[in-house]
Formats: structure tokens, sequence, C-alpha cells
């Protein structure tokens, strides 16, 4: 079993809707979580962090973590066209001196005008 | 106007011949680190670097070397013993540790002729 499993995608929606997207994972030993958005031949940019489980909303963007059940997701709201693109989960946990991040492999999401 | 740099934006390498990937940032950041994004595999962390002159193997480290001589850069090189390396390359950068938030650079496209 993989560390972080992704939706595999891809996704299209038409404008408007609520987007949900999810990652779940095996290691309890996760610690903080992140969703990155990705466009077409450009570098991820980061859209939501977290450290614990709950809510936590910004504008249109909800990032929610379950660390009992082992998921994230990330909900959109009022998609819009511009938000095409691939959308990445992230988990760290720190290990002695070193930490590093787990990425899943991204869906990527189309919203249709 | 702070960030970080790749140059250049696509690299074309012929057969054996070591070719290297530039990264630099001025965000003051400790840490950096390379990740190549092949399609439908996510990112994979290939060497990251947490304080100057010392740096760690990632997920696969095999066929590529790193060198941190300065804070502000970390160049990749990808040597002939890649048989694979055409990917998507990704430099990234954080504060102190991959605990913190990791910024992108807007990637090296690499091309076998």
């Amino acid at each position: 079993q993989k560390e972080v499993e992704q939706d595999p995608g891809p996704l299209s929606v038409p404008e408007g809707a609520i987007v949900s997207l999810n990652c779940t994972y095996s290691n309890s030993a996760f610690q903080y979580f992140m969703w990155y958005r990705q466009y077409s031949r450009k570098g991820p940019e980061l859209l939501m962090y977290t450290y614990s489980s709950g809510n936590k909303e910004d504008g249109r963007f909800t990032a929610q973590v379950d660390k009992s059940s082992k998921y994230i997701s990330l909900f959109i709201r009022v998609s819009q066209p511009s938000d095409s693109a691939t959308y990445l989960c992230a988990m760290g946990r720190v290990t002695g001196a070193n930490s590093k991040l787990t990425f899943g492999k991204g869906i990527t999401l189309s919203v249709r005008p | 106007d702070g960030g970080i740099t790749q140059s250049p934006k696509y690299l074309f390498r012929k057969e054996g011949q070591n070719v290297t990937l530039s990264c630099e940032q001025n965000l003051n950041h400790d840490a950096m680190y390379w990740y190549r994004q092949d399609p439908g595999q996510g990112l994979r962390l290939i060497y990251y670097s947490q304080i100057v002159n010392d740096f760690q193997k990632g997920d696969i480290a095999e066929g590529y070397s790193v060198s941190r001589e300065k804070k502000e850069s970390f160049p990749l090189t990808v040597t002939s013993a890649q048989k694979n390396p055409t990917a998507f390359y990704l430099c990234a950068s954080s504060f102190r540790t991959a605990q913190e938030t990791q910024y992108f650079g807007p990637g090296t496209r690499l091309l076998v002729l």
C-alpha cells in the first residue's frame, strides 16, 4: 500500500460546481498536510497548509483533515475556469533532524465554462 | 522580488553527456530540494540540503549529483548514469526544514536527443 493515495482523475466539472478532491494515507506519523496547485508547465504553488484535524477555510477553498480516518480533502466552492489545474496533496513528518514531504500523484481538474 | 529561479527552462541532453540544472533562491531559506516529476508519477525527491555544504539523498538519487556551496544556490547535475532523464525537474526551498512550507521554482524540462 502506497503511503499516500490520491484519486487519479481526471475530473471535469461545470463552472460554479463544488469540487471535492481527496487523499488517503497509511502512515499515522504524518503530522502536517498541504495542498498545492500546479498549472500546466509551471511549478506547484501552495494553496493550503494544515497541522491538525478539522477544517481550514481560505476564500473559496476549504481544507479538511481527518487524522482518525487518515484522509484529507480540498473543497473548491463556486469553481471557475481559472481553477483548471493539477492539484497535489502533500504530507510531512519530522524524523529526527530531517523531515520531508510525500506527495500524491496529483489530480487534473478541468472546469468547463 | 523574492523567489526561486531555475534555468534553463528547456534543456537537451545528448547520450553520455552530463548536464547541470541551475536553482537559485533569494528567500534566505536554509533548506533546498530537487524533485523529479513524470506524468502520472507525482513528485519524487532526488536530493535535499538543509544547510550549506551538506546534503542528503532522496528517494531516487541514483544518476544525479548536487552541491551546496552557497546558501542561495543548489545546482543539480544529471549524469550519464541516469538512463531515463527525460522529466520535469523542480527545485524548492523552505525556511528551515520540509516541515515548513516549500516554495517551488518554475521548473526545467529536460529532454534527451
